[in-house]
């Protein structure tokens, strides 16, 4: 079974600190990428990753950014967390049938 | 912009009713559906894919796929309380390598 995993279940951060974001595959995938989920507003893609040292910008990048240095494992990071970074961020890697196998996602809160 | 549409509900059902799902993509070159389920407070899974024109079964569940008109639906059978979930319909536009595209999900409710 592919297995995804993500560095936290649940993160408190205050407003300002730089926050890492973890997510580590064990199925060799070579597509990986980063949603916050929201109420409302659904799965909105942040960046993904085709390959290693590779990155391209999803549909909201802003105040983010992402390292691939290793295929198992694909970063996000937050420069300078804010309030409206609060959120569910889930990881993703994909099959080569584009099937999307999910983390089970971290609840960020920032105070 | 890639859109891809779906009633946001609840829908709700009875038990051991048919349960109707549908989706709407813009992209009228897109090749590959997905239909994934999740429960509250889990992450996503996928229950079904299809690629081609008509119907695709697999158990309880149908896929149903009209690229003339642009839209996936998903059928659930004998419908039971443990089917109550959001259900994301996915869609790969075009037949580059683009990312998957969600659509905002739509909540469904079984009733006992």
């Amino acid at each position: 079974d592919v297995k995804v995993t993500q560095s936290s279940r649940y993160l408190v951060k205050r407003t300002g600190e730089k926050v890492f974001l973890e997510c580590v595959q064990d199925m060799d995938h070579e597509n990986m990428f980063w949603y916050r989920q929201d109420p409302g507003l659904g799965l909105r893609l942040i960046y993904f990753s085709y390959d290693v040292k590779m990155k391209e910008k999803g549909d909201i990048p802003e105040g983010y950014s992402v390292s691939r240095e290793k295929k198992e494992r694909f970063s996000l990071i937050l420069e300078s967390a804010s309030t409206n970074q609060t959120s569910m961020y889930l990881c993703a890697s994909e099959d080569n049938d584009n099937e999307q196998f999910f983390g089970p996602g971290t609840r960020l809160t920032v105070l | 912009q890639k859109e891809v549409e779906q009633n946001s509900g609840p829908l709700s059902v009875p038990e051991g009713a048919i349960a109707s799902l549908n989706c709407t993509y813009s992209d009228r070159g897109s090749q590959s559906f997905f239909w994934y389920r999740q429960y509250s407070g889990k992450s996503p899974e996928l229950i079904m894919f299809i690629y081609s024109n008509g119907d695709k079964e697999d158990g309880r569940f149908t896929a149903q796929l009209n690229k003339a008109s642009q839209y996936v639906s998903l059928l659930i059978r004998d419908s039971q309380p443990s089917d109550s979930a959001t259900y994301l319909c996915a869609v790969i536009m075009n037949s580059g390598n683009t990312p998957l595209v969600f659509g905002k999900g739509t909540r469904l409710s079984v009733i006992a």
